[in-house]
């Protein structure tokens, strides 16, 4: 396993509703991304978060928004939830910027929007 | 046009045959390539990585090709074990998001 947690594991919503979904890091990384992977497609990027600050962002609307807790946990929250937001959420992990570095991903999130 | 292109597949593959695939990338100045593997309903993990020189691991290989900008992944012996949705990911040199395409669906046949 990659040490990487995600809570919840499921997690069903109606449309306008608000979520927090929750990433735990590998111990030592200090950088995480979290991605949104509708069915049958690729994850897609939505921001990462180094040592606590916004470190890039994806074509996402403002109503994404993250969090970086001092001990490298993250959240994800999403506002007024539209039925497109179902997907799997994930997040990745790493020990720095470097482009090289490989990313260690959590189980991932179920968002289902109804 | 996508930053990242993949024929979605399925690739049906008898068992011990080779099968290839290749992914596409757009922008010329991406720094590195992965080849993650996912499992249905599972998260993706990391595969390999592609070297411009090209590299194997065990059973599988990989190819860069910076003047036609794809990479491909070469699957021998294939195992029942190998079906999966093979993900490609490139990095641009100026930033650090990892950049997925759709994935390749493999299906390994008896």
């Amino acid at each position: 396993e990659t040490g990487v947690t995600q809570s919840p594991t499921h997690l069903i919503k109606t449309r306008g509703q608000q979520v927090t979904l929750r990433c735990s890091s590998q111990s030592g990384h200090n950088t995480v991304s979290w991605y949104q992977q509708a069915l049958g497609q690729g994850p897609q990027f939505i921001f990462q978060y180094y040592r606590e600050e916004e470190n890039g962002r994806g074509n996402f609307p403002p109503r994404f928004s993250g969090l970086q807790f001092p001990n490298y946990s993250s959240e994800l929250n999403v506002n007024a939830l539209e039925l497109d937001d179902s997907a799997l959420y994930l997040c990745a992990s790493r020990p720095g910027l470097a482009a090289q570095e490989t990313q260690y991903f959590g189980p991932g999130t179920r968002l289902l929007v109804l | 046009r996508k930053e990242v292109e993949q024929d979605p597949g399925p690739f049906n593959v008898p068992e011990g045959a080779t099968v290839a695939f290749n992914c596409t990338y757009s922008n010329s100045a991406s720094q590195s390539f992965f080849w993650y593997r996912q499992d249905c309903r599972k998260e993706p993990k990391l595969l390999m990585s592609v070297y411009s020189s090209g590299n194997e691991d065990g059973r599988f290989t990989a190819q860069l090709n910076r003047a036609s900008q794809y990479i491909s992944l070469l699957i021998r012996d294939s195992k029942l074990s190998d079906s999966a949705t093979y993900l490609c990911v490139v990095i641009k040199a100026a930033g650090n998001k990892l950049t997925f395409g759709g994935g390749t669906r493999v299906l390994v046949k008896p």
